[in-house]
C-alpha cells in the first residue's frame, strides 16, 4: 500500500524560508519511472503543482513563483524535501506530497499540511 | 487566474449524466494527450479519476468518461449519485508551467 505523509511547521513568518518533508512508503524513487510532485492548494482555489523530482534525480519547477523552489530526495530514507524561500502571505496553503503515476498524472497524494504565512 | 477555463458549477439530478468542459489552449490541452481530472470532497486530499484523457486508474468507476476534443477536454459522469457530489480539477501538460489546473467545477446532485 502507498502513503505519503507532509511534515513541516504550521506558522512561518514573510520572508522565512519553509522546509517541508514528504515520507512515503510503498514505492521506491530508485525505481525507474517514479517521481514525486508537490501540490499545494490555498483555501477556497485549485490546486497549483509546484514542483517535481524523478528517480533519475531531475528536477522540475513551476517557474512562475516569486518565492524560491528546491526539491530534493533522500531515496534511502523514502524523503522528498521542498524548501521554499522568501516566504509571501499568498503562500497560504495547503501542502500536498504525491506519487505521480505515468510520469503526468498525480495519483496517490498524501493528508496534506497546512501552513500559514504570518507575522 | 487558472490556466484552463471550467465552469464554476454543474448540475444533475441522480441518475442522469453531466459533463464538465475544461479549455485550455495549444500551449496545453490542445497539445498534449496528458489531461487528468481530480475529484475533490470536502477537506480531503484530491483523488485521481481520469488520465491521460480517457483512462481509468484502478478502482475507479466506470461511470466517469473523459474525452478530448481540440483544445477543449471533458469529463462526464454518468448516472449521478450522491456521492458524486464534490469540487472536480482538470489538469494538463502545458509548456511554460509545466502543469497546469483548471479553476474546478462544484458538482451538486439535485
Amino acid at each position: 500500500q502507498v502513503t505519503l505523509r507532509e511534515s513541516g511547521p504550521a506558522l512561518v513568518k514573510p520572508t522565512q524560508t519553509l522546509t517541508l518533508t514528504c515520507t512515503f512508503s510503498g514505492f521506491s524513487l530508485n525505481t525507474v519511472g517514479e517521481c514525486v510532485s508537490w501540490i499545494r492548494q490555498a483555501p477556497g482555489k485549485a490546486p497549483e503543482w509546484l514542483a517535481r523530482i524523478d528517480w533519475d534525480d531531475d528536477k522540475y519547477y513551476r517557474t512562475s513563483l516569486k518565492t524560491g523552489l528546491i526539491i530534493s530526495k533522500d531515496a534511502s530514507k523514502n524523503q522528498v524535501v521542498l524548501t521554499m524561500t522568501n516566504m509571501d502571505p499568498v503562500d497560504t496553503a495547503t501542502y500536498y506530497c504525491v506519487r505521480n503515476m505515468k510520469l503526468h498524472a498525480f495519483g496517490i497524494w498524501g493528508r496534506g499540511t497546512m501552513v500559514t504565512v504570518s507575522s | 487566474q487558472s490556466a484552463l477555463t471550467q465552469p464554476a458549477s454543474v448540475s444533475g439530478s441522480p441518475g442522469r449524466s453531466i459533463t464538465i468542459s475544461c479549455s485550455g489552449t495549444n500551449s496545453d490541452v490542445g497539445t498534449y494527450d496528458l489531461v487528468s481530472w481530480y475529484q475533490q470532497h470536502p477537506g480531503k486530499a484530491p483523488k485521481l479519476i481520469i488520465y491521460e484523457v480517457s483512462k481509468r486508474p484502478s478502482g475507479v468507476s466506470n461511470r466517469f468518461s473523459g474525452s478530448k476534443s481540440g483544445t477543449t477536454a471533458s469529463l462526464t459522469i454518468s448516472g449521478l449519485q450522491s456521492e458524486d457530489e464534490a469540487d472536480y480539477y482538470c489538469c494538463s501538460l502545458a509548456d511554460s508551467n509545466l502543469w497546469v489546473f483548471g479553476g474546478g467545477t462544484k458538482v451538486t446532485v439535485l
